[in-house]
């Protein structure tokens, strides 16, 4: 069975500080996405990474995908209030679309 | 834009009361997908459509089914929900089964 285990599951930080969110696996996934999702709301696409080794970066947030592509990343820099929200990572397994157990992220002004 | 749409963003349903939650997209995908969500957890799986082509998850409800009656409509119908149906339900579609998700609003059902 193909896991993502995400960590840490929550977090509570302070506007302007930096976190990283990881997104780990045994498996290997011939791509990888990161969602945030904010309460009352569906999931929203934030990046999709192919390449082992790939990063990518979206105005303060960097994602990575490891070397093997079992792995992930998603850091923010100078986190804002605005950035709260629950974080799943998903990835395209061997049978199917697997999600991540999630991060719950809150930045406190 | 190109997009998914859920209606109702809210349902109110009784308890054995049928319910049917619908999801529209226009990006013209070939998969369309119905998730469960429940209080921030991940989104469960409860089916999907491949085309015409239905998947049902294996620990997916027999109370719940789904209708796909073109490309870009799809429904899922709760037969008698219970209490422990109540959650987010999630409409997502994707191109083909190796392509990311791309998801809907979602629709809040309460089950009194």
């Amino acid at each position: 069975t193909q896991l993502l285990e995400q960590s840490p599951q929550f977090l509570s930080i302070q506007e302007g500080e930096n976190l990283t969110v990881y997104c780990n696996s045994s498996s290997v996934f011939s791509s990888l996405q990161w969602y945030r999702q904010e309460p009352g709301e569906g999931p929203v696409l934030l990046v999709t990474v192919v390449t082992g080794g790939e990063v990518k970066k979206l105005k303060r947030l960097t994602f990575q995908f490891g070397d093997a592509r079992k792995d992930s990343s998603l850091h923010i820099t100078a986190a804002q209030p605005g950035d709260t929200g629950l974080y799943l990572c998903a990835g395209t397994g061997t049978y199917k679309y697997i999600f991540g157990t999630g991060t719950r992220l809150k930045v406190l002004a | 834009d190109a997009m998914v749409i859920q209606n109702p963003r809210y349902q109110v349903t009784q308890f054995g009361k049928p319910v049917t939650l619908s999801c529209s997209q226009t990006l013209n995908h070939n998969v369309m997908y119905w998730y469960q969500q429940k209080s921030s957890q991940a989104p469960k799986l409860l089916f999907h459509y491949y085309d015409k082509d239905f998947n049902n998850e294996a620990d997916t409800p027999d109370n719940f089914q789904s209708r796909r009656p073109n490309t870009s409509f799809c429904f899922l119908d709760i037969r008698s929900p219970g209490l422990g149906d109540a959650a987010m339900y999630l409409c997502a579609t994707s191109r083909d089964h190796a392509h990311e998700q791309f998801f809907g609003p979602g629709t809040r059902l309460t089950v009194l």
